[in-house]
Order: structure tokens, then C-alpha cells, then sequence
């Protein structure tokens, strides 16, 4: 079946604009997370939707936004660019049970942001 | 989530075992051990998990200590394409809400040496 997939791969922005990013999770799964990877602090999480829902969030500015429409797809949004945003933008899909189920995150190949 | 401490770098003849381990000392009972590797400029893979007996898949075997303060991660005939950033993860369970998150560490980066 097909994989998560992320669009843009890659992306250049010009610092104060905005940029929303897309991830369509695997077939069947309810959760969708973000993360953002830089050489500096590495792997973050950003924040997990799961049935429209934002479930779970990590420490970052109100800049960073999301959703996830009924079918699961998500998006991320990021206002007021800066240069400190440049990053590997990753998106995870997984089935997101609840009462005892416990799942694995299938991660997309991510979007690259270039801010200048 | 609690903490885990991987050695930053390691070393592997292709087509030996590698054996990469995981401190997770203050891990508590409801605390998954996970790993997931990430090759260059990839998201990261799956491997495998466990909760406190030993796992095995395709791709490699899970050791987890009695005490489960400790893993290992087995790859057992490693091979240049096993090249990458190893990450130990312990991610808690909550039973009526669910627990997506994964909290990464720095990893160990694994090269495999022809």
C-alpha cells in the first residue's frame, strides 16, 4: 500500500511570509504527527492530530498551526517565517488506537524549508 | 517519557552482528522500548518494539534486559545498506487517550565498514 506522502519535497521562503505544508497519512490510519529536524536540536515533535483533533502538542511558538480534514490528511502551517525555521519539516501516520492498542509511526520522506 | 542514552557512534563489519545499545534506566512499567532508524535526509524507518520480552522481526531482534533498564538492538548480518542514525525511543502508553508522540534523542550513527 502506498506510504506517507509529503508535499512540497522542497520549499524556499522568504523570511515574515507563511507556508503551509501536506501530509497524507497511509490508508486507514487516524493519526498524523509532525516533527521538525534541524542539525542544532534534532528531531521535535511539533504536534499530533488524530479524527480532526489536536491531541498532543510539543513546545513551539503559536506560529506553528495544523489540521486534519476528515479524510485523515493533515496540513502545517507556519506564519511569520524566520530564518531559524529552515528545516526538515517530517510528517507520521500510524493508526493512533486508543484503550490499549499501541502502534507504530510510519514517517513520510519530509518537506525540506529553506527560509532567506 | 523517560530518558535514554545511546553511544553517539559505532562501528560494523558488513556481514557481522551489530549490536547497538540502549540505557533506559528510569524507564517505568507501562514504557515501550522503540527503535527507528533514520538514513541520510530519509524520515525515519521503523524497526521494531518491545514492552519486556525479547522481539524479533525481519529486519532485527530486540534484547531487553529482565530489569528492563537496558536494550539491545540486533542487526544480524549488517550490511552498507544498514548505514544510518539508530534511535532508542521509550514511549509511554496511556490506556484511554493514546500516546502518539515519539521523543527522539541524539541516536547512534552506525557505520557499517566493508
Amino acid at each position: 500500500k502506498a506510504g506517507v506522502t509529503q508535499t512540497p519535497r522542497y520549499l524556499i521562503k522568504t523570511r515574515g511570509q507563511q507556508v503551509t505544508l501536506s501530509c497524507s497519512p497511509i490508508s486507514g490510519h487516524r493519526s498524523v504527527s509532525w516533527y521538525q529536524q534541524t542539525p542544532g536540536q534534532g528531531l521535535q515533535f511539533l504536534f499530533e492530530y488524530f479524527s480532526e483533533t489536536q491531541r498532543n502538542k510539543g513546545n513551539f511558538p503559536g506560529r506553528f498551526s495544523g489540521r486534519q480534514f476528515s479524510n485523515s490528511r493533515s496540513e502545517m502551517n507556519v506564519s511569520t517565517l524566520e530564518l531559524g525555521d529552515s528545516a526538515l519539516y517530517l510528517c507520521a501516520s500510524s493508526l493512533g488506537g486508543t484503550g490499549g492498542m499501541n502502534t507504530e509511526a510510519f514517517f513520510g520522506q519530509g518537506t525540506r524549508l529553506t527560509v532567506v | 517519557d523517560a530518558k535514554t542514552t545511546q553511544p553517539p557512534s559505532m562501528d560494523c563489519a558488513e556481514g557481522r552482528a551489530a549490536n547497538l545499545p540502549c540505557n533506559h534506566s528510569t524507564i517505568s512499567g507501562n514504557e515501550y522500548v522503540y527503535w527507528y532508524r533514520q538514513i541520510h535526509s530519509q524520515g525515519p524507518q521503523y524497526i521494531i518494539h518491545g514492552l519486556k520480552n525479547n522481539e524479533t522481526n525481519e529486519m532485527a531482534s530486540l534484547i531487553i534486559t529482565e530489569d528492563r533498564k537496558s536494550s539491545t538492538l540486533i542487526l544480524p548480518h549488517a550490511t552498507l545498506r544498514d548505514t544510518a542514525v539508530y534511535y532508542c525511543i521509550a514511549r509511554s502508553w496511556e490506556s484511554n487517550f493514546g500516546n502518539e508522540k515519539l521523543t527522539f534523542g541524539t541516536g547512534t550513527r552506525l557505520t557499517i565498514i566493508p
